[in-house]
């Protein structure tokens, strides 16, 4: 299967401030990748589908505007929290479907982000 | 609204015995499945899928069987092993269409 990084996988930084999650797979082009957000003890919630050379598709109820996705290339996306609150510290991950199909996809190692 | 359900978050089975996790679903459109297993601070790590032209789909240790009638899909893993402890996930999507995921259910394999 495709293998999927991510960077960092875990940062804490204060509250009003950006971080920015990149999302790299190795060894697979990808058009599209998927950002995904998991709460304790809870389930993961897709947030949005990143699409290279377009504007990322959010799922309901997430704010664009705090979480800016950008597809650089065939092999990156990155996520960015704008101004993260503590309600914002979760565990992020990020998967690219194996080939054309979206429900067949290979996650990264997601990374934790904890606002103070 | 949950459309996937793991009603069970945690289960705990002896070694070598079977270990069997439920699914639930409610959206008639879903048709395909999958299981995921995921490791703490860990992205989640496809296991087994099925299809819902099929009722029952084997690999290994692991067994997924549907339901289609009941909406509902087992995971079955047997014999059970300590390396197997770790949350299972259950997944749905239908026409090939974004994931969703269930719960999640946390199993431990005790020797």
């Amino acid at each position: 299967g495709a293998v999927v990084s991510q960077h960092p996988s875990w940062v804490i930084c204060k509250s009003g401030t950006s971080v920015k999650i990149e999302c790299r797979s190795l060894d697979f082009q990808a058009t599209t990748m998927f950002w995904y957000r998991q709460f304790p003890k809870q389930s993961l919630m897709l947030m949005a589908t990143s699409n290279e050379g377009s504007k990322a598709t959010y799922e309901q109820g997430v704010e664009k505007d705090k979480f800016l996705i950008n597809h650089a290339s065939l092999t990156l996306s990155t996520l960015t929290v704008t101004s993260a609150h503590p309600e914002d510290s979760s565990f992020y991950i990020c998967s690219v479907p194996a080939g054309l199909k979206a429900n067949e996809q290979f996650f990264g190692p997601g990374t934790r982000l904890t606002v103070l | 609204d949950q459309q996937v359900k793991q009603n069970s978050p945690s289960l705990s089975v002896q070694e070598g015995r079977i270990s069997i996790l439920n699914c639930d679903y409610t959206n008639s459109m879903f048709d395909y499945f999958l299981w995921y297993k995921k490791y703490p601070a860990e992205g989640p790590t496809f296991l087994i899928s099925i299809s819902s032209i099929k009722d029952k789909n084997e690999d290994g240790r692991f067994t997924v069987f549907l339901n289609k009638s009941a909406k509902h899909l087992s995971l079955h893993i047997v014999p059970s092993q300590p390396g197997d402890s770790a949350v299972y996930f259950c997944a749905a999507s239908a026409n090939t269409d974004k994931l969703i995921f269930g719960t999640g259910t946390r199993l431990q394999v005790f020797p």
